[in-house]
């Protein structure tokens, strides 16, 4: 069965490191998702691919957040200075595009800035 | 924005009791996704429904679209130890955007 993958599944660091995460989506899978999760609340967007193209990252902290995703394929997730308050569970989705469209999640890497 | 909330925010049970979790929202959506998350991982998608007034079982569990599809519900039939977690629905824009609604935590003890 097709999965999205995501690395590291956990990942702790300092304040003021830098953090790089990786996700792999479904093969096929056009849209690609990075969520921001805080323990017992839904996700948050930030930011929304399409092939290659950012197709939303109107809340991502650009100061210091970036992603890409060069070939359309994978994609990583930057944090440079991590700040205590980076703290979270981000989470990677895809999803096709059609008529409707169901989104499914990577495990996720748990990230605790000490 | 597109917001999606639900209710209750916690619900704590007994096992064989029955449950049902409310999904509001004033913006209509294209399709409505419900998922289960465990500690730690990440949200498995249970069912999406398209129709307004459609109605999916899935076992023990029953998901209604609302007829002018801005709203949603589960219901769940005699809930076991293993249907603990975090609800989670999500609505679809037809612009491949997904909105959260912020989530219910059910803990159904033995």
């Amino acid at each position: 069965e097709a999965e999205v993958a995501q690395s590291p599944r956990y990942k702790i660091t300092e304040k003021s490191q830098a953090v790089a995460f990786w996700c792999d989506p479904i093969s096929g899978h056009a849209t690609l998702y990075w969520y921001r999760q805080i323990l017992g609340q839904g996700p948050e967007l930030l930011v929304q691919f399409q092939d290659e193209s950012v197709v939303d990252d109107s809340q991502l902290p650009k100061d210091r957040f970036s992603a890409e995703r060069l070939k359309g394929v994978d994609s990583t997730l930057k944090i440079q200075p991590a700040e205590l308050g980076d703290s979270a569970m981000y989470l990677c989705a895809s999803s096709l595009s059609g008529k409707y469209n169901e989104q499914f999640f990577g495990p996720g890497t748990r990230l605790t800035v000490l | 924005t597109q917001l999606l909330e639900q209710s209750p925010q916690f619900l704590s049970i007994q096992e064989g009791e029955n449950l049902t979790v409310y999904c509001n929202s004033s913006s209509v959506f294209s399709s409505l996704q419900w998922y289960r998350q465990e500690p730690g991982e990440g949200p498995v998608l249970l069912v999406t429904v398209v129709t307004g007034g459609e109605v999916k079982k899935l076992k023990r569990l029953t998901f209604q679209f609302g007829d002018a599809r801005k709203d949603s519900s589960l219901h769940i039939t005699a809930a076991q130890p293993g249907d603990t977690g975090l609800y989670l629905c999500a609505g679809d824009d037809n612009f491949n955007k997904f909105y959260f609604g912020s989530g219910t935590k059910l803990n159904v003890k033995p």
